[in-house]
């Protein structure tokens, strides 16, 4: 079945750092790719997304994108703030945005001053 | 429009109770999803809706596990006989199927079986 494994954590970074996440995949088709954040005492909200192989999602200073040949979507920013400390979920859909979403862990990520 | 709504927030049962979950969805989305999240895992597909209509239930929704939705709005999610595997944060999330924006998740109904 599909799966979704996120490096493990948590990650801590000083502010203005440049922060990688990895996540890679395992499906049986082409599916969606996602990156969902969690802030605290929040939902979990749509960070961006990739549809298809070499999609750039960006969204925020994030970007992540959809690697078929390593099955990967790793999430980079450049410069991180202490305002992006959060959980980041990698997510896939075999059938686009508004179906099944297969998630990894989280990861928890905080971003000292 | 304020967002994907879950009710109660927290619950403490005994085992072997009952629950039962509620979730209102953005008003014009016509999808609706229930997950659950367990600690430091990632959320785990239940079910979800068009409509009134259940489309797809995970392995994970045991017999004791019931979702509706009724007339296509709001949704709940009942627990029968509940046992403490189940304490977890529950997820629901709405979504406009024509319009490729993904989801809108609430904040959850955190359930703790005691």
């Amino acid at each position: 079945g599909d799966s979704v494994t996120q490096m493990e954590g948590p990650v801590t970074l000083s502010e203005e750092a440049f922060l990688t996440i990895n996540c890679t995949y395992t499906a049986t088709g082409y599916p969606s790719l996602f990156w969902y954040v969690q802030y605290p005492g929040e939902g979990l909200q749509l960070l961006l997304k990739a549809t298809k192989a070499d999609d750039k999602g960006s969204n925020k200073g994030f970007e992540a994108t959809y690697r078929k040949e390593t099955t990967s979507f790793h999430l980079e920013k450049g410069s991180v703030q202490v305002s992006d400390s959060a959980v980041y979920f990698c997510a896939l859909s075999e059938t686009g945005a508004n179906s099944k979403l297969t998630f990894g862990k989280g990861i928890t990520l905080s971003v000292r001053p | 429009d304020t967002g994907v709504s879950q009710d109660p927030r927290h619950k403490i049962t005994k085992r072997g109770q009952n629950v039962t979950f509620r979730c209102d969805p953005i008003s014009e989305h016509n999808r609706l999803y229930w997950y659950r999240q367990t600690l430091g895992q990632g959320p785990e597909f239940l079910t979800y809706f068009q409509n009134e209509a259940q489309l797809e239930k995970s392995r994970l929704l045991s017999d004791r596990f019931s979702a509706e939705r009724p007339k296509g709005s709001f949704s709940t999610l009942e627990i029968q006989r509940t046992e403490q595997g189940d304490s977890a944060m529950y997820l629901c999330a709405s979504s406009l199927v024509s319009r490729n924006y993904g989801y809108t998740f609430g904040s959850g109904t955190r359930l703790t079986v005691v």
